[in-house]
Order: structure tokens, then C-alpha cells, then sequence
């Protein structure tokens, strides 16, 4: 299966702390997207990392991408309370009519 | 801009009922897609539409229907629920094809005893 697997699923951090989640995922793919979904809410996306790029900043976001361990992580940084959320990372297959599939997410729990 | 909308935002049926899920979205989008979410397994995707008058099969399509008569709608239908069933639902719209970035609406929360 493409699925994104992320890793660790569980992550609880102090405020103003730094916080790193993987990706990791099986076949070639165009892009990865990352996602943040708050408790009893829809998923918001947070970014879009091409398989031609490495890096890419949004914020307090950092997204990398290293296609030849087929991994992605995604760095908060500064963390604040309302960074808790769970996280999900989706992937689309290279070729045509691929569609974006989502890992099961990662909890961020982030304490004030 | 409400963005994507469901209704309704809260449901209880018992095993045998039916019922419509509906999703809105006001951004023009051409793709649209349901999802359900149950604890561990992630997003899976139930069916998805590219266009008006358009549908197809996602990852879980069993138990479920699916109808884009207007752009700005997709409906999701169950005709005999059961409790495997149980679960949150969510519509999401693209504007940019299949492998773009998603727009998600807030979710329907359905229990089938």
C-alpha cells in the first residue's frame, strides 16, 4: 500500500520545545502533504512538499524530504498549546489517477 | 466563504435505517471526496467525484452510495446501515485534481446500534 506510516504516534512536549514527526512511505510519489486535524474537527492542511524539493518552511513549519529513504519529517518549532492536535502526513502514488492516501496521524500533546 | 460544510453534524440510526450524508462546498471545486475515519486506521477514502454528474470508487465503497447531481453538493447514502458503520465521516473538495491539497469539512459523527 502507499501509506504514510508516521512516526512516533504519540508525542508530548512542553511548551516552547521543539517538535519532530516522521513520515515514512512505500513507493515513488509526486508530492506529500501534511495535515493537522484539532480535536472533533476536519483535517486543515498545513503543506505541500514536491518530490523534486527538499526542504520547505511555512512559519514555525518545516517540512524536509529525503525521497531516497522515501521519508518526511515535519518539524514545529517554539511550540505553543494550541500546536496540539493530531498530524497526519498523505502521499499520492507516482502515476495517473493516483489519489492522496493518509497515514493513521501522530497525537502532539504540547503542555503549557 | 463557508468553505465545505456537512449536515447533519450528528447522527444515530439503528441497523436497517437509511439516511443521507450531505456535503456542501462554496469554492467552486471540482473534486470532491468522503472519507470515514475510525480510531487507528486512519482516512479512508469511500468515493470521490471529479466532476458533476461524475463518481467512482474509492478504498471502502461497500454499504455506501454516492450522487454529484450539482457541482456544489456530493451525497453520501447509506441504504441498509449496519453497526461496522459506526464512524466519522468527512467530505473534503479540491480544486487541483486528485493529488492537490484538500479542503475538509467539519465531520459527521454517526453511531449505527
Amino acid at each position: 500500500s502507499q501509506q504514510g506510516e508516521e512516526d512516533p504516534q504519540a508525542l508530548s512536549i512542553q511548551e516552547g520545545e521543539n517538535a519532530t514527526m516522521n513520515c515514512s512511505y512505500k513507493t515513488s510519489i509526486n508530492n506529500l502533504q501534511w495535515y493537522r486535524q484539532n480535536s472533533g474537527r476536519g483535517l486543515v492542511h498545513l503543506i505541500l512538499i514536491r518530490s523534486n524539493e527538499r526542504e520547505k518552511h511555512s512559519g514555525r513549519l518545516r517540512v524536509t524530504l529525503d525521497t531516497s529513504k522515501k521519508s518526511s519529517s515535519l518539524l514545529i518549532t517554539a511550540s505553543r498549546a494550541a500546536d496540539t492536535a493530531s498530524y497526519f502526513c498523505a502521499t499520492d502514488a507516482d502515476g495517473a489517477n493516483s489519489k492522496l492516501t493518509f497515514g493513521k496521524g501522530i497525537t502532539l500533546s504540547v503542555r503549557p | 466563504n463557508a468553505g465545505v460544510t456537512q449536515t447533519p453534524k450528528f447522527r444515530v440510526l439503528k441497523t436497517g435505517q437509511s439516511m443521507t450524508l450531505l456535503c456542501a462546498q462554496d469554492m467552486n471545486h471540482e473534486y470532491m471526496y468522503w472519507y470515514r475515519q475510525d480510531p487507528g486506521m486512519g482516512l479512508r477514502l469511500i468515493h470521490y467525484s471529479v466532476g458533476e454528474g461524475t463518481t467512482a470508487k474509492g478504498e471502502v465503497p461497500d454499504g455506501y452510495n454516492v450522487s454529484r447531481l450539482k457541482k456544489q453538493n456530493f451525497l453520501l447514502g447509506l441504504e441498509s446501515a449496519a453497526p461496522s458503520q459506526t464512524s466519522v465521516y468527512f467530505c473534503a473538495s479540491s480544486p487541483g485534481g486528485l493529488r492537490g491539497m484538500q479542503y475538509f469539512g467539519p465531520g459527521t459523527r454517526l453511531t449505527v446500534t
